[in-house]
Parts: C-alpha cells; sequence; structure tokens
C-alpha cells in the first residue's frame, strides 16, 4: 500500500507562511475531499488540525488552512510560530474504505 | 473528560498472539467510528482498521487482513485489537483513535507492541 507523497522538511522564520504537499492518486486525495492533517510532537500522540481538506477543528489555530487541486492536497501555516515546530502527516480516505497516510514532514522554524 | 486509554501491549515472539484494548470516556462511544493506527519506531503513521459504532462494518489494512480483529464492547465503552501471527514489522506503538468525519480528531497515548525473539 503507497504511502501519500510529502517533502521530508521544510523550514521558515517566524511571521512566514510555509506550505506541506500531499501528492497522492485519483483513488485517494483525487478521488475524495477526505483529506485530514495532522501534528505531532516527538513522544506524543498526533492532533488533528484539519479535517476534510478544509475545515479547522475547534481549537486549533486559523493559521492553519487547507487546500485540495487534482491528486495533491496542501497544509498552509501562515505567520509562522516557534511552538507550530513538530512533524505534519496528511491522510486521505482510499477506495474499499481504507485509508492511507503521508509520509511525513518535518517542519522547522530557522 | 474526553479520554481514550490504551493497554496490552508488550514484547511478543514472532508467530504470537496479543490483545490490545482501549478504553473510551467522555463521549458518545456507541454512535462512534473507532480505529486503530499504528507506528512504527521513527516512521509515519498507519491506520490499521477501524469499526463501525455497532460493530456491524469493519475495514483493514491489507497485511493485517486475516491476523487482525478489531471489535468492540459498546456496553463497557470498549476497543479492542487481536493481534495473531504477529511478525517483526508488527512492531510499533498502537493508537486507539475516535473518527469524526473520515479523520481521527481524538487519540490515545498509545501502547508498544514489540515482536521479537
Amino acid at each position: 500500500q503507497s504511502a501519500l507523497t510529502q517533502p521530508p522538511s521544510v523550514s521558515g522564520s517566524p511571521g512566514q507562511s510555509v506550505t506541506i504537499s500531499c501528492t497522492g492518486t485519483s483513488s485517494d486525495v483525487g478521488g475524495y475531499n477526505r483529506v485530514s492533517w495532522y501534528q505531532q510532537f516527538p513522544g506524543t500522540a498526533p492532533k488533528l488540525i484539519i479535517y476534510e481538506v478544509t475545515n479547522r477543528p475547534s481549537g486549533v489555530p486559523d493559521r492553519f488552512s487547507g487546500s485540495k487541486s487534482g491528486n495533491t492536497a496542501s497544509l498552509t501555516i501562515s505567520g509562522l510560530q516557534a511552538e507550530d515546530e513538530a512533524v505534519y502527516y496528511c491522510s486521505s480516505y482510499r477506495s474499499y474504505s481504507t485509508y492511507v497516510s503521508g509520509t511525513g514532514t518535518m517542519v522547522t522554524v530557522l | 473528560e474526553l479520554q481514550l486509554v490504551e493497554s496490552g501491549g508488550g514484547l511478543v515472539q514472532p508467530g504470537g498472539s496479543l490483545r490490545l484494548s482501549c478504553a473510551a470516556s467522555g463521549f458518545s462511544f456507541t454512535t462512534s467510528w473507532m480505529r486503530w493506527v499504528r507506528q512504527a519506531p521513527g516512521k509515519g503513521l498507519e491506520w490499521v482498521a477501524n469499526i463501525k459504532g455497532d460493530g456491524s462494518e469493519r475495514n483493514y489494512l491489507g497485511s493485517v487482513e486475516g491476523r487482525f480483529t478489531i471489535s468492540r464492547n459498546n456496553a463497557e465503552n470498549s476497543l479492542y485489537l487481536h493481534m495473531n501471527s504477529l511478525r517483526a514489522d508488527d512492531t510499533a506503538v498502537y493508537y486507539c483513535a475516535k473518527e469524526l468525519s473520515y479523520s481521527a480528531d481524538l487519540w490515545g497515548q498509545g501502547t508498544l507492541v514489540t515482536v521479537s525473539s
């Protein structure tokens, strides 16, 4: 089962914007508006920050936003803060009622 | 308080079996889809299985189908993962999670399963 493709790392200075891509196929990212994004700090459980491509759960800052075009979904962090330094994973519903995750992206705040 | 607490992890030999448990509280467990997600050491997240609130539908990752069984006891607000014929590549932290609109919005702290001789 092939994982969704994410860049291994992205970085930015405080206040800048960074965007993480998540590339799949027409059987997952491109075929459904069921992409979610998770933030994970070392040694802790993941936290949901975006679901159904663009929706933010209650309590998630609005500097986190999601979008999708074709087979690629994206997570943008605007106004980057030091506390945003973490690993981010995308995930998508895939045909036959399964799910596939991305390879993960380390966000570094310079 | 919204909470998921996993238990049952440990060291098991290849070919062995293990049952993971997840105790839920603070939300309507009976109406919630639930899932198991695992993370091998230093690796990414991998969805393992999920189950509908009434237990009538279950779905599995291809590599665990036939070896793992997801189940639930709604009277006890508990989720389970029965794992048989364990292999070294099943070694991971296993998380239980509550589903929300095709995502996982509440996670437990995880339980480590190590498959090794």
